[in-house]
């Protein structure tokens, strides 16, 4: 079974900074998915951003990018000029064809005014 | 509905009390996912719904978590004798198709406290 890492069990950054958030993982599956989900205090988990293995080129939704290394099982998710409405836990996860949706610990973010 | 609603949003049990959880996913969507979530944790799956079918219940913790969806849209999670340790946030959540990297919608779960 694959697993799930984030090392950064809360983190906090001023207003209008770039904050970026670690993960690993560990899996012996080749083709798999990789997802950064928001979860506010209603609970509600959001995707914020999805990538494909297969994919070289890093995804991008506005200002959240992520950094995918493959060979070093290493997806980190970079937040570019934070807002204060990104205040929120972010759990990072993994989906392959063999194995279910794994979500990591989270990291727990706050944006500072 | 707009989006995947959940009730109760709270539910506190006496140890030993039966509790249903009830989900009601995006109208349309195939897919209906239930996950634990423990306090300081990430979710964790229990079981995987493709409309009326239960597919996979392998992450459910004991035979005392039963969960259904007889019509393929609402579904309910019933925890029977509730423990201490399923004090948690149970999450739903639904996708329109199949797809393992098909976005999933989730509503805002409901936290069981049992005392």
């Amino acid at each position: 079974a694959q697993t799930v890492t984030q090392s950064q069990p809360e983190m906090s950054v001023q207003e209008a900074e770039t904050v970026t958030l670690s993960c690993t993982y560990d899996t012996s599956e080749n083709n798999y998915y990789l997802f950064w989900y928001k979860q506010p205090p209603s609970r509600q988990m959001i995707l914020v951003i999805r990538q494909e293995a297969y994919k070289q080129q890093n995804a991008t939704e506005n200002r959240f990018s992520v950094n995918f290394q493959k060979a070093a099982k290493s997806f980190s998710l970079k937040i570019s000029d934070s807002q204060l409405g990104d205040t929120a836990m972010y759990f990072c996860a993994f989906i392959g064809l063999r194995e279910k949706l794994t979500f990591g610990t989270g990291t727990r973010l706050t944006i500072i005014p | 509905g707009a989006g995947v609603s959940q009730s109760p949003r709270y539910k506190v049990a006496k140890r030993g009390q039966d509790v249903a959880l009830r989900c009601d996913p995006i109208s349309g969507h195939v897919s209906l996912f239930w996950y634990q979530q423990a306090l300081g944790q990430g979710p964790e799956f229990l079981t995987y719904f493709q409309n009326e079918a239960q597919l996979d219940k392998s992450g459910l913790p004991s035979d005392r978590f039963f969960a259904e969806r007889p019509e393929g849209s609402v579904s309910t999670l019933k925890i029977q004798r509730t423990q201490q340790e399923d004090s948690a946030v149970y999450l739903c959540a639904s996708s329109t198709g199949t797809a393992i990297n098909e976005k999933l919608f989730f509503g805002s779960g409901t936290q069981l406290s049992v005392l």
